[in-house]
């Protein structure tokens, strides 16, 4: 079974102070990371995925197989980064199709 | 380059009437899903189809089934809608679908479903 937890609802920060949103991951197989991000009335979008290894918007995750977490982080927060920020996961290489498990959600909050 | 359209935006239903959403994915894009996010539930699968064909699903009643057609669209149905059926409906489409092609979902803006 796939589950994907985020311990916080509700994050929030000073602007120029870094931020860390946890993500930790159970699954049996080889696991695919994703973070995804929503703005205030605006659809869902892709912001990270674990096997490009890139930065977006000065955003990284390092997928830790070890501790089977998904960390998101980034050193100094913007205001413009305040949004809800979702982890997700899916098997890699499935036979059986594609689906998305997605974590409960994190509300992340740049103060001025 | 058009990205995933989802219609109607808005929709307020009557408890056991039945109701369709559509959806258009990105152009060449051949997997379509579908999830359903609600506040207590958050973000949860429903199915996926992949030239014209469902190849996952997620643990809902039969009262929701979906399709696609050859063009890649696709199509949710929910029959005998009930109350715990409002919901955002989402729809998101994929080049090749999850696994080994590393692509993520693009997302369509949703479908706002009211019963009342």
């Amino acid at each position: 079974a796939q589950r994907v937890t985020q311990p916080e609802k509700l994050l929030s920060v000073f602007k120029g102070a870094p931020v860390e949103l946890k993500c930790n991951y159970s699954y049996s197989g080889s696991p695919e990371l994703f973070w995804y991000v929503q703005y205030s009335r605006q659809r869902l979008q892709l912001l990270l995925r674990h096997i490009s290894r890139e930065s977006i918007k000065g955003f990284t995750a390092d997928l830790n197989k070890g501790e089977t977490s998904f960390h998101l982080k980034k050193p100094f927060a913007q205001e413009e980064d305040s949004a809800m920020y979702y982890c997700a996961l899916s098997g890699w290489g499935e036979t059986s199709g594609s689906r998305l498990t997605f974590g409960e959600g994190t509300q992340l909050t740049v103060n001025p | 380059k058009a990205g995933v359209t989802q219609t109607p935006r808005y929709l307020i239903k009557t408890r056991g009437q039945q109701v369709t959403l559509s959806c258009s994915p990105i152009s060449g894009h051949r997997s379509v899903s579908w999830y359903q996010q609600t506040p207590g539930q958050g973000l949860q699968f429903l199915f996926e189809y992949f030239s014209e064909t469902q190849r996952n699903k997620g643990n809902f009643p039969g009262r929701f089934s979906g399709r696609q057609f050859s063009n890649s669209r696709s199509e949710m149905n929910v029959s005998t809608l009930e109350l715990g059926d409002s919901a955002l409906y989402l729809c998101a489409s994929s080049p090749q679908g999850l696994g080994r092609s590393g692509y993520g979902y693009t997302f369509g803006s949703g479908t706002r479903l009211t019963v009342v």
